[in-house]
């Protein structure tokens, strides 16, 4: 009950398209769902981060969509530039503040030209 | 924004000898931290929570005589490898959470560590 899921575990996309990223979550307790991209060798920075009382979130070209009857939230990445090549991994925990996250699996995301 | 510093990034050690890493907030005041491991290629493993001026609370599989978690000040946590193997090579990462500003988890650079 304690698992995200996420998926797929690899993606190629090329230049200026969109990257989607899915994961799916079975614990109706987690109430904080943030995105992290990790470059290699160094640790995961936050990209973006939504609660569940909004359905959809919008940073500058990343997008959270959240569907909470259905368990679910996206990563979307418009206009996707080669600098966005990174793991991103999705999270989860069942409160904003001193509770331990739970990762999915990540994603390796590669954009081409 | 809430900046956590860890080092060192890269450290050697052999085999039998123990490795310090330190992890600190850097403008904010952390009452808790997280410790993760993350082998190549795969997600972030969480190997404890620390919580300052008490004891460590370890994942299960994880060995907390091996892996000493030391949380002295609201802004420093510290974790040490005991008697280091070659399995013990991995990258470790801490996190620290503050509710200023939204930032939630921030996490730091992580540690390369190798044991030969």
């Amino acid at each position: 009950q304690q698992q995200v899921k996420q998926s797929p575990q690899s993606l190629i996309v090329q230049k200026g398209g969109i990257s989607i990223i899915n994961c799916a979550y079975e614990n109706t307790a987690f109430d904080y769902f943030p995105w992290y991209q990790q470059f290699p060798g160094k640790g995961p920075a936050l990209l973006i981060a939504i609660r569940p009382d909004v359905s959809e979130k919008k940073e500058g070209r990343f997008t959270i969509s959240f569907n909470k009857s259905a368990k679910q939230f996206s990563l979307h990445i418009m206009d996707s530039q080669p600098g966005d090549s990174a793991t991103y991994f999705c999270a989860a925990s069942p409160l904003f503040g001193n509770e331990k996250l739970t990762f999915g699996t990540g994603t390796r995301l590669t954009i081409i030209p | 924004g809430a900046v956590v510093s860890q080092h060192p990034s890269r450290v050697i050690c052999k085999s039998g000898t123990s490795v310090k890493i330190e992890c600190r907030s850097l403008d904010f005041q952390a009452t808790t931290m997280f410790w993760y491991r993350q082998f190549p290629k795969q997600s972030l493993m969480l190997m404890a929570t620390s919580n300052e001026g008490s004891k460590a609370t370890y994942e299960q599989g994880v060995e907390k005589d091996k892996f000493l978690i030391n949380h002295a000040s609201l802004t420093l946590s510290t974790l040490t490898v005991t008697s280091a193997h070659p399995e013990d090579s991995s990258f470790y990462i801490c996190s620290a959470f503050t509710d200023r500003g939204g930032t939630g988890y921030t996490f730091g650079s992580g540690t390369r560590l190798t044991v030969v």
